[in-house]
C-alpha cells in the first residue's frame, strides 16, 4: 500500500532558527514526490517536484531533497511568513493520483 | 487565468439532503481529482478522472458520485448527506501526470452537515 508519513506533526521555530521537515514514503514505483504549502482556509499551493534520489530543488528559504525512502524540506533562517502547513505527496505508478501525508504545521515566531 | 474554481465556498446541509459541489478549471488539464480534508486525517482521495468520460474511485468514495462530461468540469454529488461528510472539499487539476506538473488546487468548499 502506498503510504506517506510526515514528521513532526507540528514545529515551532524562532525567526532565523533553521530546521528540517521529514517525509517518509513507501510507494510502488515512484513517479514523483511533491511538496505543497497550505495556509489556513486555502487550498494547497505547489512548491516542488522531485523525481529521483539525490535530486534537490530550492526556492527562497526552502530546499527540498530526496532519497530512496524519504524527502526533507529544509527551511533556512525562517521568517514568520513561512508559517503554514507543509504537505508531502507521492505519485505512484500508473494513473493513480497523489497520495498525501498528514502534513507538518510550522509556526515561526518573531 | 482563473485556475480551479470551486463553488460554493460554504454550505450547510441537513442530514439526508443532496447537493452538488462544482469544480471548473480553465487550463485544459486532463486530470482532475476530489479530496476531502479532515483534522488529523490529511487529504484523502474521493474520486478522480483522467479525462472526459473517464472516472474512478479513490480511497473514500462511498456516498459520493462524479461525472466528467467535459474537460473543464468535474462536479461532486452528495447523494444523501450524513454528518460524517462534514469536511473541507478540495478539487485539483493537473496536466499530463507523466510530465510531473504539480496539482493546482481550488480554494475549497467547507461543508457542514447537521
Amino acid at each position: 500500500e502506498d503510504q506517506v508519513t510526515q514528521s513532526p506533526e507540528a514545529l515551532r521555530l524562532q525567526e532565523g532558527e533553521s530546521s528540517s521537515l521529514n517525509c517518509s514514503y513507501t510507494v510502488s514505483g515512484l513517479r514523483g514526490l511533491f511538496w505543497y504549502r497550505q495556509d489556513p482556509g486555502k487550498g494547497p499551493e505547489f512548491l516542488f517536484t522531485l523525481y529521483s534520489a539525490g535530486e534537490e530543488k530550492e526556492k527562497e528559504r526552502l530546499k527540498a531533497t530526496l532519497t530512496k525512502k524519504e524527502s526533507f524540506l529544509h527551511i533556512t533562517a525562517p521568517k514568520p511568513e513561512d508559517s503554514a502547513t507543509y504537505l508531502c505527496a507521492v505519485r505512484p505508478s500508473g494513473n493513480t493520483p497523489l497520495v498525501f501525508g498528514k502534513g507538518t504545521r510550522l509556526s515561526v515566531i518573531a | 487565468n482563473a485556475g480551479v474554481t470551486q463553488t460554493p465556498k460554504f454550505q450547510v446541509l441537513k442530514t439526508g439532503q443532496s447537493m452538488t459541489l462544482q469544480c471548473a478549471q480553465d487550463m485544459n488539464h486532463e486530470y482532475m481529482s476530489w479530496y476531502r480534508q479532515d483534522p488529523g486525517m490529511g487529504l484523502r482521495l474521493i474520486h478522480y478522472s483522467v479525462g472526459a468520460g473517464i472516472t474512478d474511485q479513490g480511497e473514500v468514495p462511498n456516498g459520493y458520485n462524479v461525472s466528467r462530461s467535459t474537460t473543464e468540469d468535474f462536479p461532486l454529488r452528495l447523494l444523501s448527506a450524513a454528518p460524517s461528510q462534514t469536511s473541507v472539499y478540495f478539487c485539483a487539476s493537473s496536466s499530463n501526470e507523466g510530465t510531473g506538473g504539480g496539482y493546482t488546487f481550488g480554494s475549497g468548499t467547507r461543508l457542514t452537515v447537521v
